[in-house]
């Protein structure tokens, strides 16, 4: 079945430019999750939404950064006044129940967001 | 000090051998253990979930030690196609869904 999509998969943005990125969840997936990967490190959690519930956003490097996902499906993730060291790939992971407490599901990834600034 | 280092490697190994990582976490009170493959410029995939009894997956081993706080990974009979990041991830027990990953580490299988 289709995996969890991502779009665009590159974006070239202009420093202080504003970013929206998308994320569709695998059909069903009540858990959305937002992680950022710089080159050579691993990715780091951002924000974790339940349907449309943002339960988490401890991540999220700044007020620049917004998540939302007003239906609980797609879900989108917006940077706003882009800077170079937001370039990165942004992943999107999703499970299929709520998580939390002492249930680990395991979390399916998209193939990301490649964006860089200039 | 990170909440979980891995040897960045690379680790360039031949066709066939056996080879092993090792990845230290600092919170004792880490709730579940994961490895994920990350090959270049992909997603993460699951490899495997990491039990205190230690399991096995084919040509895959992985052990965790609570008492020393590390996970590991030893792949014998290594192919091509093992070549890939190794991304070590641990849960806290606070928020299980919030995956911490390692720096990953890279593996290079050479014919």
């Amino acid at each position: 079945g289709a995996g969890v999509s991502q779009s665009p998969r590159y974006k070239v943005a202009k420093r202080g430019q504003d970013v929206a990125l998308r994320c569709d969840p695998i059909s069903g997936h009540v858990s959305l999750f937002w992680y950022q990967q710089a080159l050579g490190q691993g990715p780091e959690f951002l924000t974790y939404f339940q349907n449309e519930a943002q339960l988490d956003k401890s991540g999220l490097p700044s007020d620049r950064f917004f998540a939302e996902r007003p239906e609980g499906s797609v879900s989108t993730l917006k940077i706003q006044r882009t800077q170079q060291e937001d370039s990165a790939v942004y992943l999107c992971a999703s499970s299929f129940r709520p998580s939390g407490g002492a249930a680990v599901q395991t979390q399916y990834f998209g193939p990301g967001t490649r964006l860089l600034v200039l | 000090r990170k909440e979980v280092e891995q040897d960045p490697g690379p680790f360039n190994v031949p066709e066939g051998a056996t080879v092993a990582f090792n990845c230290t976490y600092s919170n004792s009170a880490s709730q579940s253990f994961f490895w994920y493959r990350q090959d270049c410029r992909k997603e993460p995939k699951l490899l495997m979930s990491v039990y205190s009894s230690g399991n096995e997956d084919g040509r895959f081993t992985a052990q965790l030690n609570r008492a020393s706080q590390y996970i590991s990974l030893l792949i014998r009979d290594s192919k091509l196609s093992d070549s890939a990041t190794y991304l070590c991830v641990v849960t806290p027990t606070s928020g299980t869904y919030k995956y911490i990953f390692g720096t990953g580490t890279r593996l290079k299988v050479l014919a």
